[in-house]
Parts: structure tokens; sequence; C-alpha cells
């Protein structure tokens, strides 16, 4: 089992649609989980950090679940500029570990 | 203003060779990494340093060699270049060590080895 996963997509939604991703990580003393978003050709930028309790930023929520190892991503009324690929990101002291990325098309 | 900067943002060289990437952070932050995305976009993190110490060492081949004059640069040398090598290697840069910080990337560094 890989230590993160993520499926690869790619998501093909239409604009205004809801999407949600999961990422699933092997190790279970992780204890920070971060999504970043990486646009083609460019650098991964730090989209939200997830907290035990969920957190959310405007149309994005960011759920952890610990007994099932695994975090989400749920993006409310897509819009074409949230076509990127999502990254997860799980943290253990000096261990850190990227999933391989969700690639997200938003159509018109 | 560039937050993490790199150079060369191309590089394409042959086998055998010998390349360096320069790495900058004006952002005041205590640690620094390199990363390395294959064609699988498959972002792996190779080393991380700390104030100028080597904190982070994944098993990466003894060609790859960070270097950290200070805590603002950290460098990357690669000694005979082989084709496995061709990536794009980010840099990137966070407050401090403890992973709830945020890291900031660089641009990345298209690396080709003919």
């Amino acid at each position: 089992r890989k230590e993160v996963e993520q499926d690869p997509g790619p998501f093909n939604v239409p604009e205004g649609a809801t999407v949600a991703f999961n990422c699933t990580y092997s190790n279970s003393a992780s204890q920070s989980f971060f999504w970043y978003r990486q646009d083609c050709r460019k650098e991964p930028k730090l989209l939200m950090s997830v907290y035990s309790s969920g957190n959310e930023d405007g149309r994005f929520t960011a759920q952890l679940n610990r007994a099932s190892q695994y975090i989400s991503l749920l993006i409310r009324d897509s819009k074409l500029s949230d076509s990127a690929t999502y990254l997860c990101v799980v943290h253990n002291n000096n261990d850190m570990r990227f999933g391989a990325g969700t690639r997200l098309t938003v159509k018109p | 203003d560039t937050a993490v900067s790199q150079t060369p943002k191309y590089l394409v060289t042959q086998m055998g060779n010998d390349k360096s990437i320069k790495c900058e952070q004006n952002l005041g932050h205590d640690t620094m990494y390199w990363y390395k995305q294959d064609s699988k976009k498959f972002l792996k993190i190779m080393f991380s340093y700390n104030n100028k110490e080597l904190i982070i060492n994944e098993t990466v081949p003894n060609r790859f060699s960070p270097k950290s004059p200070d805590k603002a640069h950290l460098n990357l040398h690669i000694n005979s270049l082989e084709l496995g090598d061709s990536a794009v290697y980010f840099c990137a840069s966070s407050q401090d060590r403890v992973p709830r910080y945020e890291q900031y990337f660089g641009p990345g560094t298209r690396l080709t080895v003919t």
C-alpha cells in the first residue's frame, strides 16, 4: 500500500457542480494534513490545512477521518478556475509525503 | 517580489555532466527543501535543511549533494547526470521544521538529460 494514495482522476465536471476527492494515508501516527493545488507546469500552492474538526474556506471544505485514515476535499459550485491538480500532503515529524494528485477539469 | 526563486528555470544537458541548481528565499524562513517531480507528477522530498543543518535526507543517490551556505539559500549539485534524473526540481521553504507550517514553492527547474 502506498503511503499516501489519491485517485488520479481525471474528474471532469460541469461548472457549478460539487466534487469531492479523498486521500488515504498509511501512517496512523501522521500529525498534519494539507491540500495543495498545482496548476499545469506551475509550482504547488497551499489550498488549505486540514484540521481534526474539519474546516471550511469559502467553497472548499476539508475533513479528516483519523479512524479510517483519510482526508477529503469538497469543492462546491465549481468554477473554471478550479481546474488543476489537487495534492494531499501528510506530515509526521520530519517525514512528509505527497499524494500523486487528483486532476480536476471544470468545463463550461 | 519573488518569495522563493530558482535558477535556472530550464536546464538541458548531456549524460555524465555535472550541474547545479540554485535556490533562494527572501521570506526569512528557517527551513528549506528540495523536491523532485517526475514524469508521473509524483512529488518526492529529497532533502530538507533547517538553519543550514540537514534534517531530512531521503534515499537519493549520493550524486545529489545539497549545500546551504546560509539559511536563505539551498543549492543542489548533481554529479554524473543520468537519463533518469530528468524531472522538475522544486525548491521550497517554510517558517519552521514543524509540520503545521505552509511550504512555499519556487517555480521549479525543468531538467532534461539527453
